[in-house]
This record gives structure tokens, C-alpha cells and sequence, in this order.
């Protein structure tokens, strides 16, 4: 069963600090990596992802850094505010479209 | 979610009774998927369907089947709840297999 480890399960911090979420994938080819944002009562949304043969992809305070070698990937929200406290989620898909694989998901809070 | 309905929203059943969730969306896409969604372990696919009367099994599909009559309408069937599946249970709907999902608000199951 391919897997992805994602840490922390929880995460507080202060507006305007800088939130990050770190995701983890065994020794299985991957070549689609997204994070996916829920808040409470909602379904899962795409927030951002990257491919494989890319380091590093920003979206407004929105980052995803890819480190193929060590078969991690993370994402770094920027001067967090409490609109983003949400779950989070990182995916990945193997080759040739086969199924998503989903992390166990980040809780983060964002304090005023 | 804009495309994509689920039902009910929330239902509570008694162990032993089969259950059956709705998925229904209007934006003609080939693919469908169940996922469930428990604390801990992220999203686990039940199962998925690549077209009309085109079903495969996810990672967790014991005790669970799937119905596709029709491309809009994806059914999940519990034949004989458990308590063990308790759970909140999300659609989703790609054009591509596994790329871009789109999620609905999510049917919350309670088997007691």
C-alpha cells in the first residue's frame, strides 16, 4: 500500500507567522503532489500542487517546496491569518493516473 | 459544492440496517469516487468508477459496494452497518483520473 506520512497533526501559531506542513512519501513513484484545504463542515479543496520535476511552486502566501531526493514535500503559508485555519491535507498520485493517496491531515489554528 | 451533491447530509442508522449515499453531480465527469473521512487517517478511498457501470475498489472497500447506472449518480451501499462505519464520507468527482478533484459537502454516518 503506498503511503504518505504527514506531520504535524496539529498546528497553532500567530498571525502573521508562517504555518508549515510536512509530508513524507515511501520508496514509490509519484507524479502529481497537491494539498488540499478543508474547513469545518466542507468537503476538501484543491489549494495548490506541483509536479515532481519542479523544486518549488508559490501561489499568493502560498508555497510548495519538493525535495525529490528525500522524497518529501511541504507547504508554507506565509503570514498566516485566521481565515486559514482549516485542515490540511497532502496527496500524491502514482503514475500513470493511478489513485490518490491522501496524508492523515494537519489541524491548524491560526490565533488572532 | 458547485457540480456536485450529496445525500443526506447526516443520517444515523441502527447496526444491521443497509444504508445507502448518494453521490450526484452535473458536470459530466468521467470519474467518481467514495472516500471516508476519520481522525487520524486522512481520506481513504472506498471505491471509484471510471465510467457507467465501471467500479474498482479503493483501500478500504470491505463491507461497502458501488453503483453506477448512470454518469451523473454514483451510489454507495453499506449492506449491513457497522459501528465501525461511523464515519463522514466525501464524493469526489475528476475529468482526469485522480487530478483535480472536486469534493462534496460530505454525508456524516453514524451506525449505532
Amino acid at each position: 500500500q503506498q503511503q504518505v506520512k504527514q506531520s504535524p497533526q496539529s498546528l497553532i501559531v500567530q498571525k502573521g507567522g508562517i504555518s508549515i506542513i510536512n509530508c513524507a512519501y515511501e520508496n514509490t513513484a509519484f507524479d502529481y503532489f497537491p494539498w488540499y484545504q478543508q474547513f469545518p463542515g466542507k468537503g476538501p479543496a484543491l489549494l495548490i500542487a506541483i509536479r515532481p520535476d519542479v523544486s518549488e511552486k508559490k501561489e499568493g502566501r502560498f508555497t510548495i517546496s519538493f525535495n525529490k531526493s528525500a522524497k518529501q514535500f511541504s507547504l508554507h503559508i506565509m503570514d498566516s491569518q485566521p481565515g486559514d485555519s482549516a485542515t490540511y491535507f497532502c496527496a500524491a498520485r502514482g503514475t500513470s493516473g493511478s489513485r490518490l493517496t491522501f496524508g492523515e491531515g494537519t489541524q491548524l489554528t491560526v490565533n488572532p | 459544492d458547485a457540480g456536485i451533491t450529496q445525500s443526506p447530509r447526516h443520517k444515523v442508522t441502527e447496526t444491521g440496517t443497509p444504508v445507502t449515499l448518494r453521490c450526484h453531480q452535473t458536470e459530466n465527469h468521467r470519474y467518481m469516487y467514495w472516500y471516508r473521512q476519520d481522525p487520524g487517517h486522512g481520506l481513504r478511498l472506498i471505491h471509484y468508477s471510471y465510467g457507467v457501470k465501471d467500479t474498482d475498489k479503493g483501500e478500504v472497500s470491505d463491507g461497502y459496494s458501488v453503483s453506477r447506472s448512470k454518469t451523473e449518480d454514483f451510489l454507495l451501499t453499506l449492506e449491513s452497518a457497522t459501528s465501525s462505519q461511523t464515519s463522514v464520507y466525501f464524493c469526489a468527482i475528476s475529468e482526469v483520473q485522480s487530478y483535480g478533484y472536486t469534493f462534496g459537502s460530505g454525508t456524516r454516518l453514524t451506525v449505532v
